[in-house]
């Protein structure tokens, strides 16, 4: 089945600077990729996600790029903000005919006032 | 539109008994999943149903059972609960077709094992 590694575990940048969270997958078929925000005692909640016949995807602040040769992507958010901590985990869409999610472990991030 | 829900949000119990955890979508989702949230492990895959009728096994599926009773609803049983099954659990449920992938979750079940 899938494997999805995710790094940094934990993550504190400045007001104002950027934030890079990485991940990589293991299943050349995978063709879906979503990252979720989870707040302290609530729900993952999608904020941005790309498929695999898309090299990059934008929303505002928040971006995501794909390297499907190297079976890789990358959560970007600029100009962070205080109300952008919180527990971000990037995923992978199995092949199989239920779609279900390969999630990571979860990237911690704190930004400092 | 309720989205998905679970009940109950929180729930305490004894080592070797048991319990259902409930969902509920109102989106006509064909899909549903059930996860469990460790800390410093991610989301892991219990149980999910591809469709109404059929259901199996995840990452993580040892001691647990699911029944998915209609389009729905979709339960989670622990038949004799243990201590390493303290954790959180979440509902979720998605679309199928192109262009219909991403999940919905539930609030979530915060369940402690004593």
């Amino acid at each position: 089945g899938e494997n999805v590694e995710q790094h940094p575990s934990t993550l504190s940048v400045q007001e104002g600077d950027s934030a890079v969270i990485k991940c990589t997958y293991s299943d050349s078929a995978s063709n879906y990729f979503p990252w979720y925000k989870q707040e302290l005692g609530k729900r993952p909640q999608l904020i941005i996600d790309i498929r695999s016949n898309v090299g990059e995807k934008k929303d505002q602040r928040i971006a995501v790029t794909l390297n499907k040769t190297a079976k890789h992507f990358s959560l970007h958010i600029t100009e962070t903000q205080p109300e952008d901590s919180a527990v971000y985990f990037c995923a992978a869409r199995d092949s199989g005919s239920a779609r279900q999610l390969t999630f990571g472990s979860g990237t911690q991030l704190t930004v400092l006032p | 539109n309720a989205g998905v829900t679970q009940t109950p949000k929180f729930q305490v119990l004894k080592t070797g008994q048991s319990m259902t955890l409930q969902c509920a979508q109102d989106m006509n989702h064909n899909s549903m999943y059930w996860y469990r949230q460790d800390p410093g492990m991610g989301l892991r895959l219990i149980y999910y149903s591809a469709s109404e009728g059929t259901t199996d096994k995840g990452e993580v599926p040892n001691g647990y059972n699911v029944s998915r009773l209609n389009k729905r609803e979709f339960s989670l049983r622990l038949e004799s609960a243990a201590p390493s099954q303290t954790s959180v659990y979440f509902c979720a449920s998605s679309p199928v077709g192109a262009g219909s992938y991403g999940y919905t979750f539930g609030s979530g079940t915060r369940l402690t094992v004593v």
